[in-house]
């Protein structure tokens, strides 16, 4: 089936350093790639997105760079702070599963203070 | 705008009992996705389910679990003769028109507990 990896597993950081979580995924016919920020024991929410007709998008602190030739995609948090701390998700869609989501395993940040 | 409205939020069940989990999608939406999450690992999609109709049920257990989304009231999860191995946070999700590029907004999830 389709797959989407994610790496690091763990990634710990000073505040004010960058962070850079990475993806690769399967499905070549993929085309929305969002990535969620999951809080202990909350909901995963939405942080940014990007649609497989575009190469980045930022949004203030948090950008995303997309390589569709690679099936590379990445999240890059700039000037972390403790507030960043959280599990990251990616996702790409399934396009063989009527659209739902493939979610990587998650990226667990730490920022110290 | 409430946005994606699970219950319960928690719930316990002895190990052969049915669980019955409850998703209310956001207003306007009529597609809803069913996710379970183990503990350190991500979100395995189960079912895709428009008003009426199961669109792919693909990531669901044969056995034992079953999905429904009405004409009215919200769509459940259901999940019988429960083993510990259920033990699982489960998400729901609604999206407007189930586009494939389009956002997912997840509720805050019902946490089973099998004993």
């Amino acid at each position: 089936g389709e797959n989407v990896e994610q790496h690091p597993s763990t990634l710990s950081v000073q505040e004010g350093d960058s962070a850079v979580i990475k993806c690769t995924y399967s499905d070549s016919a993929s085309n929305y790639f969002p990535w969620y920020k999951q809080e202990l024991g909350k909901r995963p929410q939405l942080i940014i997105d990007i649609r497989s007709n575009v190469g980045e998008k930022k949004d203030q602190r948090i950008a995303v760079t997309l390589n569709k030739t690679a099936k590379h995609f990445s999240l890059h948090i700039t000037e972390t702070q403790p507030e960043d701390s959280a599990v990251y998700f990616c996702a790409a869609t399934n396009t063989r599963g009527q659209g739902n989501l493939i979610f990587g395993k998650g990226t667990k940040l730490s920022v110290k203070p | 705008n409430a946005g994606v409205m699970q219950n319960p939020r928690h719930l316990v069940r002895r190990r052969g009992q049915e669980a019955r989990l409850r998703c209310s999608p956001m207003k306007g939406h009529s597609h809803v996705y069913w996710y379970r999450q183990l503990p350190e690992e991500g979100l395995k999609f189960m079912v895709y389910l428009q008003k009426e109709n199961i669109i792919d049920e693909s990531g669901m257990p044969k056995e034992r679990f079953s999905a429904e989304f009405p004409k009215e009231g919200p769509s459940i999860l259901r999940i019988q003769q429960v083993v510990r191995g259920d033990s699982a946070a489960y998400f729901c999700a609604s999206s407007p028109q189930g586009r494939t590029n389009e956002k997912l907004f997840f509720g805050s999830g019902t946490q089973l507990s099998v004993l």
